[in-house]
């Protein structure tokens, strides 16, 4: 079946460092993968996505790239700031199915 | 453009208590519609999701139903709520089941 594990959280960094959240996938054929973001009290908002193998999804500075080979769509960012910090959810999309991973929490410091 | 709205933003109800949780989206038409349920410090689980008018598919057993009786319109509903039922409750629509979902603000439900 379908599943999508990333790392558990909570991530605390400061301001301006270097941000990874891992995500790795299970699913057969070509899904479709999203990250997610979900700011204090509000539903989630696309932050990015990748529909093949290779594409890099960016926006907001952050960025993702879809691995098949390693079945893998981390988020990196290079300098986080304290308006980052919010709960980031890896997604996918296949075969009319629609997983979420469980979210990470990321605390950005002054 | 389209939106997405959901109320109210919080509820408290009272164990075994009715509920009746409202989603509609404007600037859209057929759109895929969805609810999840998102426990405190957990991830987000589907509940229900429905492509048309009437059209409705549970995902996981439980006591809540949902219903559309307008294209732009989901509504989720309990004739008896349970503490278990206590949760963020989100909405969702999409174009299609690949393309990007676009969520409302969430209901923040406590039961007492």
């Amino acid at each position: 079946g379908n599943s999508v594990t990333q790392m558990e959280g909570p991530v605390t960094l400061s301001e301006e460092a270097f941000l990874t959240i891992n995500c790795t996938y299970t699913a057969t054929g070509y899904p479709s993968l999203f990250w997610y973001v979900q700011y204090p009290g509000e539903g989630l908002q696309l932050l990015l996505k990748a529909t093949k193998a290779d594409d890099k999804g960016s926006n907001k500075g952050f960025e993702a790239t879809y691995r098949k080979e390693t079945t893998s769509f981390h988020l990196e960012k290079g300098s986080v700031q304290v308006s980052d910090s919010a709960v980031y959810f890896c997604a996918l999309y296949n075969n009319n199915d629609m997983r979420f991973g469980a979210g990470t929490r990321l605390t950005v410091k002054p | 453009s389209q939106t997405i709205h959901q109320w109210p933003a919080t509820l408290v109800q009272p164990v075994g208590s009715p509920l009746s949780l409202e989603c509609t989206v404007e600037g859209t038409s057929n759109p895929n519609l969805y609810w999840y349920r998102q426990a405190a410090g957990r991830g987000l689980q589907l509940l229900f999701y429905s492509v048309g008018i009437g059209q409705i598919s549970s995902e996981v057993p439980q006591n809540l139903s949902a219903s559309r009786p307008q294209d732009r319109q989901f509504i989720l509903s309990s004739k008896k709520l349970l503490l278990s039922d206590s949760g963020f409750y989100l909405c969702a629509w999409s174009y299609g089941g690949e393309q990007p979902q676009h969520f409302g603000d969430g209901t923040r439900l406590s039961i007492l």
